[in-house]
Formats: structure tokens, sequence, C-alpha cells
């Protein structure tokens, strides 16, 4: 059974650091491609980043670009997603999820929260 | 980049009626991916390619359309539709996502 759980977020201040991780299980991790979706309060879907599989391409959003390090351990079947200068604007769910035909699986997600 | 836009932006069917919600996008995509979330939910994959239904999708569920004009529809709305669906292109990043249509029970 495909598994991805995320973990990192939290409640930060306007301007600091954090680091987001997805850990996968069950399928061979290092075989595709992974992005970062996120979705604010009450908002809809947006994409912020994607990797290729063997971490050799990444392509972002315009407005995380410059901000936000897409990267991944295929070792370790981990997804990470370094996200500094952050902005009040940042402010959502992040899921993590498994490109195939579309966004194919998705994690359960993990809330990053912006305020001074 | 590639606007989707989706109307209606929320609808109410009651069981049994037939509901199509459409997927505009501002320059011609090769394909629409359409997702269903329910509150507290991740997205689900539920359309993909246009037309192909994702695994355990119920086959009341449709998907068609080509260019900048796409739609999907339930020929029978059930209960458990009740959700919000997202519209998605891979037509180049960024890849963008409608603004979701809230479909809600009657």
């Amino acid at each position: 059974e495909v598994q991805l759980v995320e973990s990192g977020g939290g409640l930060v201040q306007p301007g600091r650091s954090l680091k987001l991780s997805c850990a996968a299980s069950g399928f061979t991790f290092g075989d595709y491609a992974m992005a970062w979706v996120r979705q604010a309060p009450k908002k809809g879907l947006a994409w912020v980043a994607t990797i290729s599989f063997d971490g050799s391409g990444t392509y972002y959003r315009d407005s995380v670009k410059g901000r936000f390090t897409v990267s991944r351990d295929n070792a370790k079947s981990t997804l990470y997603l370094q996200m500094d200068s952050l902005r009040s604007e940042d402010t959502a769910t992040y899921y993590c999820a498994r490109l195939g035909t579309g966004f194919e699986y998705w994690g359960q997600g993990v809330m990053v929260t912006l305020s001074s | 980049e590639i606007v989707l836009t989706q109307s209606p932006t929320t609808i109410a069917a009651s069981p049994g009626e037939k509901v199509t919600i459409a997927c505009r996008a501002s320059s011609s995509v090769s394909y629409i991916y359409w997702y269903q979330q329910k509150p507290g939910a991740s997205p689900k994959p539920w359309i993909y390619d246009t037309s192909k239904l994702a695994s355990g999708v119920p086959n009341r569920f449709s998907g068609s359309g080509s260019g900048t004009s796409y739609s999907l529809t339930i020929n029978t709305m059930e209960t458990e539709d009740a959700a919000t669906y997202y519209c998605q292109h891979w037509s180049g990043t960024p890849w963008t996502f409608g603004g979701g249509t809230k479909l809600e029970l009657k």
C-alpha cells in the first residue's frame, strides 16, 4: 500500500525557515517524480514544486522560486521541502504527492502557519 | 500561465439528479485531470487523461472535453458524491488547478 506521511509543519514567524519531510513507503520511491501541493485555509489547491525521479530536475511556482527548495533522498525514500524567507501567504496545508497519472497518491498533509 | 475556470462555483443536487461541472482553460490543454476532496481529507485522483476513471471511482462519473473546454458529469447524483471537485492541467508548468466546484446535497 502506498503511503506518504508528511511532517515538519508548525507555527513560524514571517522571514524564518521551515523544512518539511515526506516519508514514502509501499513503492519504489526512486522510480517516481514527486511534488508538493498546498492549500491555504478554505482555499483551493496550488502546485508548489516538483522534483524528477532522480533529483536532476526541479520545478517551482513563481511565488516560491528562490525561497523554497525541493529535494529527495532516494536511499531514505524521503522527499523534502526547505522553505526559507517565509511569508504570511505561505500559510497552508502542504501535501506531498506521487506523480503518475496526475497527482496519483497524496499524503495526509501538514499545516504550516505563519504568525508573528 | 494557464488559468482554469470552473463553473459553477457551488451547486446543489438531489439524489438521482444529473450534474455537470465545467472547466474552461485560458489556453488549449492536452488533457484535464479531476480530483475529489471532502472536508478534512486529502484530495483524491478522480478522472485522468480527461475521461479515464481512477481506481474505485463509480462509473456514474464521466469526463469529456478537448482544447479549452472540459467537463465532469455525474449521471445520477448519490449522497456520497457531495464534495469539492478540482480540475487540473499538465500542459507545462506551472501546473494549475481550477478554483473548485463545491457539490452539495439538496
